[in-house]
């Protein structure tokens, strides 16, 4: 069964920084691999999605990549604004489960201060 | 239209209760997910329509839920009998096709069963 873990938990930090959030999984057979972002009471919103033939994608100030073969991915965010806060999701959709159902990790609650 | 949607937003229910729970895909969109999320924890997958047809609905708890797309496009999720730990928020989202396409979420319907 795929398990999909996210450290830190939960990250807090000043305004301006750079930083990484980390995404583990134990199965390598996967499709793609989607980061979310939730903002409190709200849905999800898609940032990026990796096809599992790729090794990064960048959005503006978001920077994800992939590597497969040891189970791992992580989101780079640039130049931190308070904006970003959220919890960050990823998901992963397992190569041979029909019909593309996400498997989501437990995310990670970022707070930048001002 | 231009997102998913989701209705009621919020569902506030008696113990026992039936309820329904509407969600609006993206026009065109033929591939449809139902996940659930509890407090503090990442969507787990319930259901997932290709067309009309339930393709997998083995992440539905027990056969108190029901979900249902008769024409293709609207879908709803029915729980029976509902319990106080069917209390959760339902995320609809929708894609493309299947193939590993980009999924978007709904804002979802957060159910409270008293």
């Amino acid at each position: 069964k795929q398990e999909v873990t996210q450290i830190p938990a939960a990250l807090s930090v000043p305004e301006g920084e750079n930083l990484v959030l980390n995404c583990s999984f134990t199965d390598s057979a996967i499709y793609n691999l989607q980061w979310f972002r939730q903002d409190p009471g709200k849905g999800l919103t898609s940032l990026l999605l990796i096809q599992s033939s790729q090794r990064e994608q960048t959005s503006g100030r978001l920077n994800a990549s992939l590597d497969k073969s040891s189970g791992r991915s992580t989101l780079y965010i640039a130049a931190s604004q308070p904006g970003d806060s959220a919890t960050y999701l990823c998901a992963v959709r397992h190569r041979e489960t029909s019909g593309s159902r996400l498997t989501f990790g437990e995310g990670t609650q970022l707070t930048v201060n001002p | 239209g231009a997102g998913v949607s989701q209705t009621p937003s919020n569902k506030v229910t008696e113990k026992g209760k039936y309820v329904e729970l509407r969600c609006d895909p993206i026009s065109g969109h033929t591939a449809l997910y139902w996940y659930r999320q509890s407090l503090g924890q990442g969507p787990e997958f319930l259901i997932y329509f290709q067309g009309t047809g339930a393709a997998d609905d083995s992440g539905l708890p027990n056969d108190r839920f029901f979900a249902v797309r008769p024409e293709g496009s609207v879908s709803t999720l029915k729980i029976q009998r509902t319990e106080r730990g069917d209390s959760a928020v339902y995320l609809c989202a929708s894609s493309l096709g299947t193939s590993g396409d980009e999924q978007f979420f709904g804002p979802g319907t957060r159910l409270t069963v008293l």
